[in-house]
């Protein structure tokens, strides 16, 4: 079965850092694109970053540039989201998916993980 | 960056089509792609790159693009197609993704 699972989630205070990893499974992990997308609560979706298949090409949202970095070690199958300085804004469900074109569409995606910003 | 912009809300009569629209500049360049996300669910992608389907992925559902606007057509609507959608493709520098703010759609 072709998944995709987050973790690393949690309450942090403004400022802080967290990081986020997604590990997948049922698929070559290797050859696809990456995303990680976030979500308040009763908003929209945002993307937040994407990563290459080789992980030595990446983009993020002006929102987050700076301040977070997505990497990936396609040996162990997992995506990560390293976030620094975070901010109230940041809080969301942060969901990590899969780009079987490279196009920005994404295919499967997993349950997502909830990052509180508060004090 | 660039923006989708989409209709906050859609209605449809059980049985009948209905067009969820998606606008921006970057449609002219890029495809679109149509996601479904019900309550306290990931999304689920319906059509990918314009106007592909995923397998499983009820045959009632099918994408167009025209210019810089980008739709999804629900023909037959059900009462489990009640959900909110999102469009979403690359922005204009082809270097960024860009979502739209979703369309609720009801099924009455």
């Amino acid at each position: 079965e072709v998944q995709l699972v987050e973790s690393g989630g949690g309450l942090v205070q403004p400022g802080g850092s967290l990081r986020l990893s997604c590990v997948a499974s049922g698929f070559t992990f290797s050859n696809y694109w990456m995303h990680w997308v976030r979500q308040v609560p009763g908003k929209g979706l945002v993307w937040v970053s994407r990563i290459n298949s080789d992980g030595n090409n990446s983009n993020h949202a002006d929102s987050v540039k700076g301040r977070f970095t997505v990497s990936r070690d396609n040996a162990k199958n997992t995506l990560f989201l390293e976030m620094n300085s975070l901010r109230g804004e940041d809080t969301a469900v942060y969901y990590c998916a899969r780009d079987p074109y490279s196009s920005g569409s994404m295919d499967v995606w997993g349950q997502g993980t909830t990052v509180t910003v508060s004090s | 960056s660039s923006e989708l912009t989409q209709d906050p809300a859609v209605s449809v009569a059980l049985g009948q089509t209905v067009r969820i629209t998606c606008q921006g500049d970057s449609l002219r360049s890029y495809y679109a792609s149509w996601y479904q996300q019900k309550p306290g669910q990931a999304p689920v992608v319906v059509i990918y790159n314009k106007n592909n389907r995923p397998s499983g992925i009820p045959d009632r559902f099918s994408g167009s693009n025209s210019g810089n606007t980008a739709s999804l057509t629900i023909t037959g609507a059900q009462a489990e197609d009640e959900a909110d959608y999102y469009c979403n493709s690359r922005d204009t520098s082809g270097n960024q993704v860009v979502f739209g703010g979703g369309t609720k759609l009801t099924v009455l």
